[in-house]
């Protein structure tokens, strides 16, 4: 099973201040890694797919990178509405995994 | 447009069996390019996957649970279901379905979730 770990757990965040989380995969997954967010008592929602490709509907702060082990998913010039757990997900080989998820505050 | 709701007791008692169903409306379950998933969420936790079933009954357990999961398609009422055995305290958790696109992976639509707590 892949295993994958996210950094950080926890971040405050400044509206407009970049925020840059990352996903670190147990091996290598080459671009099959995709980005979800979940606001509070909602499901999640697919921002990022294949590491770095956009999602129809998704505000174009979003955005991602990566391949192999390592992974970012960065937002640029966040917005208060922003606050949410993010999570990535594997689909390279099964079973997939998603990592154990980065909380976002509002500072 | 589609979309998926999870249905089933909020309750189950220890030992018993899980039940849940996901129907699914605004597009066909029988489409040949879509896996169908559960994925499910701990109290305040993280997600989940815990497997998923094709149209044709074929399907993949994740390993970690797979001596209690069972998942059964009904093309004629366009939905599928989760059945877990045995569970425990453990197994509270909020249950998602979920749509997968064969091949990519990634799941582009999901139910709203619903909550099951094991307790006596």
């Amino acid at each position: 099973e892949i295993v994958l770990t996210q950094s950080p757990d926890f971040q405050s965040l400044t509206p407009k201040e970049k925020v840059t989380i990352t996903c670190r995969a147990s091996q290598s997954i080459g671009s099959s890694l995709h980005w979800y967010q979940q606001k509070p008592d909602q499901s999640p929602k697919l921002l990022i797919k294949f590491a770095s490709q956009s999602i129809s509907g998704v505000p174009s702060r979003f955005s991602g990178s990566g391949s192999g082990t390592d992974f970012t998913l960065t937002i640029n010039s966040p917005e208060a509405e922003d606050a949410a757990a993010y999570y990535c997900h594997q689909s390279s080989s099964l079973p997939y995994t998603f990592g154990q998820g980065t909380k976002l505050e509002i500072k | 447009q589609v979309q998926l709701q999870e249905s089933g007791p909020g309750l189950v008692k220890p030992s018993q069996t899980l039940s849940l169903t996901c129907f699914v409306s605004g597009g066909s379950i029988s489409s040949g390019s879509l896996f169908w998933s559960w994925i499910r969420q701990h109290p305040g936790k993280g997600l989940e996957w815990i497997g998923y079933i094709y149209y044709s009954g074929t399907t993949y357990y994740n390993p970690s649970l797979k001596s209690r999961v069972t998942m059964l398609v009904d093309t004629s009422k366009n939905q599928f279901s989760l059945k877990l055995s045995s569970v425990t305290a453990a197994d509270t958790a909020v249950y998602y379905c979920a749509r997968e696109v064969r091949g990519l992976g990634y799941f582009d639509s999901w139910g709203q979730g619903t909550l099951v707590t094991v307790s006596s």
